[in-house]
């Protein structure tokens, strides 16, 4: 089965710095990498996606790139706010988007002021 | 907008006894899931559904038991709970067919076997 593989587990940036999370996957049937965030208390939310035949897309401050060929992809969040300070997963999915979606073992981005 | 709603929110229990934890959606969403949230291991899929009736083991089923008679419900059965089921329960939906893959998750469970 697909296995999700997420690093850094902690990682703090000043504040107005950028922050990247990287994630590979192991199964290359794999289609469908979305990022989810957490805040405290709360379940996670989507925050951006990205399909296997996209390399790259951006929603303000947020971008998310892939690389089929290595099995790997990242967050990028440019000029971090302090609303940015929770926890980060990145996900995978196969052929069918509603397929079972597998969770990297996240990461706690702090922003420090 | 009820959304996604689960029961209850914490929960102290103790080895051996049976536990239920309750998921009520209001959207009618085709796929239904379970996740476990423990510290070190991040997200970890439990049994999900893709309609009433239809059922499926994810990565860590063992100790748990699901059901889906009705679209809007999907409880989550620990039989026997045992110290190592402590940890925060996430239920999630998600639409058929649309194309988002969006998961919406509910406020979580946070159940403690003692």
């Amino acid at each position: 089965g697909e296995n999700v593989e997420q690093h850094p587990s902690t990682l703090s940036v000043q504040e107005g710095d950028s922050a990247v999370i990287k994630c590979t996957y192991s199964d290359s049937a794999s289609n469908y990498f979305p990022w989810y965030k957490q805040e405290l208390g709360k379940g996670p939310q989507l925050i951006i996606d990205i399909r296997s035949n996209v390399g790259e897309k951006k929603d303000q401050r947020i971008a998310v790139t892939l690389n089929k060929t290595a099995k790997h992809f990242s967050l990028h969040i440019t000029e971090t706010q302090p609303e940015d300070s929770a926890v980060y997963f990145c996900a995978a999915s196969g052929k069918n988007r509603d397929d079972k979606i597998i969770f990297g073992k996240g990461t706690r981005l702090h922003i420090l002021p | 907008d009820a959304g996604i709603t689960q029961s209850p929110r914490y929960k102290i229990t103790e080895t051996g006894r049976q536990v239920t934890l309750m998921c009520h959606q209001t959207w009618s969403h085709s796929y239904m899931f379970w996740y476990r949230q423990d510290l070190g291991h991040g997200l970890r899929l439990i049994y999900y559904s893709a309609a009433a009736d239809i059922t499926d083991k994810g990565e860590v089923p063992d100790g748990y038991v699901v059901s889906r008679s009705k679209t809007e419900n999907f409880p989550l059965t620990l039989e026997s709970a045992t110290r190592s089921q402590t940890s925060v329960y996430f239920c999630a939906s998600l639409i058929a067919g649309r194309g988002t893959g969006e998961l919406f998750f509910g406020e979580g469970s946070r159940l403690t076997v003692l």
